[in-house]
C-alpha cells in the first residue's frame, strides 16, 4: 500500500472557525510532512514530522496548529485563517534514516478556501 | 538560502519530438527527485537521483544528476500527448540532521500537441 490519504477533499471555512486537516498512511513511513500549494506555483513545506515529534517548523504563522498523535496519522488545525491561506494542502510521508531515500509520496490534498 | 531553478517554465512540444528540462540548484545537495502534477491533482514521484552521475529511465522520460554542476536534467523523448502536466524538480537539504527538507522549482508546464 503505497497510500497517503487526506480528508476532507474540500473545506470552506471563515475567518473565526476552527477546523482540522487529517493525513493517514499505512506504509511504515516515519516522517510526515505538510505543504502548502498556491495555484500555478510550487509546494512550500510547512512542517515535518519525524519519529512522531516536531522537527522543522519553517516559520509558519501559529494559526497553524500541527499535531502528529500516532506514527500514521498527521493533523493539521487551523484557527483564525486569513483568506490569503486558501491554498491545497499536500500532507507527504517518507521514510526516515540513514540509507533511505526520503522519497516523498503526496495525499490528494485538501482545497482550503477561507471566507 | 536554496534556490532551485528550472527552465524552461512553459514548453509546448509537438508529438514525437524531444526536449529537455533543466533543473539549477544554487547550493551542494545530493539528493534531487522529480515529480509530476497534472491539473488539480496531487504529485507523483517520477524519478529519485541520490548521487553525482545517477541515471534513471521510466518510459519516454529519462532524468539524470551531476552535482558539480548543481544540474539535473529531465530527458523526454518521442513526446506523447499523454506526458502534459506540470513537472518539479526538488532539492533535498538537510535539516537539522536528517534529509526530507524538499525545495522545490517553479515548475516546467509541458503541453503536447499533435
Amino acid at each position: 500500500d503505497t497510500e497517503v490519504t487526506q480528508t476532507p477533499k474540500h473545506l470552506v471555512m471563515g475567518m473565526t472557525n476552527k477546523k482540522s486537516l487529517k493525513c493517514e498512511q499505512h506504509m511504515g513511513h516515519r516522517a510526515m510532512y505538510w505543504y502548502k500549494q498556491k495555484a500555478k506555483k510550487p509546494p512550500e513545506l510547512m512542517f515535518v514530522y519525524s519519529y512522531e515529534k516536531l522537527s522543522i517548523n519553517e516559520s509558519v504563522p501559529s494559526r497553524f496548529s500541527p499535531e502528529c498523535p500516532n506514527s500514521s496519522l498527521l493533523n493539521l488545525h487551523l484557527h483564525a485563517l486569513q483568506p490569503e491561506d486558501s491554498a491545497l494542502y499536500l500532507c507527504a510521508s517518507s521514510q526516515e534514516g540513514q540509507g533511505t531515500s526520503y522519497e516523498q509520496y503526496f495525499g490528494p490534498g485538501t482545497r482550503l478556501t477561507v471566507t | 538560502e536554496l534556490k532551485v531553478e528550472q527552465n524552461p517554465l512553459f514548453l509546448s512540444m509537438q508529438e514525437e519530438k524531444n526536449y529537455t528540462i533543466y533543473c539549477n540548484y544554487s547550493t551542494t545537495s545530493d539528493r534531487l527527485y522529480w515529480y509530476r502534477q497534472d491539473p488539480g491533482k496531487s504529485l507523483e514521484s517520477l524519478f529519485v537521483l541520490l548521487s553525482n552521475g545517477a541515471v534513471k529511465q521510466e518510459g519516454r522520460l529519462m532524468a539524470s544528476l551531476d552535482t558539480k554542476a548543481r544540474l539535473s536534467t529531465l530527458h523526454i523523448t518521442a513526446a506523447v500527448h499523454d506526458l502534459s502536466a506540470t513537472y518539479f524538480c526538488a532539492v533535498d537539504r538537510p535539516g537539522g540532521t536528517s534529509y526530507g527538507k524538499l525545495t522545490f522549482g517553479q515548475g516546467t508546464i509541458l503541453t503536447v500537441h499533435p
